[in-house]
């Protein structure tokens, strides 16, 4: 099974500075990664696809990059409603996805 | 649109069984695969599985492989997730999803109380 292990468990930042997320595969899973976002009593919401590609209707701050092994999720200027967590999803050898422990973007 | 709807919230006793649902709606049920996610209370995102309701293909991770079974009718655009013997530790919220991909759709996810 493929791990992905994400870091910082917890980030805490202000309203209006960049934020860095990464994830990191325990081994190969090329471009085919995801990241989420998941809000207090929501479902999770798809973000980024294949590592860089935004998903639909996705502001312009959320990028995504990197390949392999190691990825990152960057919010260029977080708003508000960027507090969240973030989990990042392989789907490399798929059917067997596997999810990030998430990462915790918080208030500072 | 593309909408998921789950059933709702279940609370059941330790050995009793469950059939939970996930209505598809918006687009060709059969075309696309529906998977389940299990988020423990405070917890993170576990993929349990996906099925392809065209031809019923399932496919389970490692760590739910006979421990639930999921199922789909595809004459009325469900997905199924089932337990035959609950335990205190499904307790979570279990979320279906579809996409192309990944999650581009999901539920809003279905309560699982399990408790004597």
């Amino acid at each position: 099974e493929i791990v992905l292990t994400q870091s910082p468990a917890t980030l805490s930042l202000s309203p209006g500075e960049r934020a860095t997320l990464s994830c990191r595969a325990s081994q190969s899973v090329s471009s085919y990664l995801a990241w989420y976002q998941q809000k207090p009593g929501q479902a999770p919401r798809l973000l980024i696809y294949d590592a860089s590609n935004r998903a639909t209707g996705i502001p312009a701050r959320f990028s995504g990059s990197g390949s392999g092994t190691d990825f990152t999720l960057t919010i260029s200027s977080l708003e508000p409603e960027d507090f969240a967590v973030y989990y990042c999803q392989q789907r490399s050898n798929w059917p067997r996805n596997t999810f990030g422990q998430g990462t915790r973007l918080e208030i500072k | 649109e593309v909408q998921l709807v789950q059933s709702g919230a279940e609370v059941k006793k330790p050995g009793e069984s469950l059939k939970i649902s996930c209505k598809g709606s918006g687009y060709s049920f059969t075309s696309y695969w529906i998977g389940w996610v299990r988020q423990m209370p405070g917890k993170g995102l576990e993929w349990m599985g996906i099925i392809y309701p065209g031809d019923s293909d399932t496919r389970y991770s490692p760590s739910f492989q006979g421990q639930v079974t999921i199922s789909a009718d595809k004459s009325i655009s469900t997905a199924y997730l089932q337990w035959s013997s609950l335990k205190a530790s499904d307790t979570a919220m279990y979320y279906c999803v579809t996409g192309t991909n990944y999650g581009d759709y999901w539920g809003q996810g279905t309560l699982v109380t399990v408790s004597s």
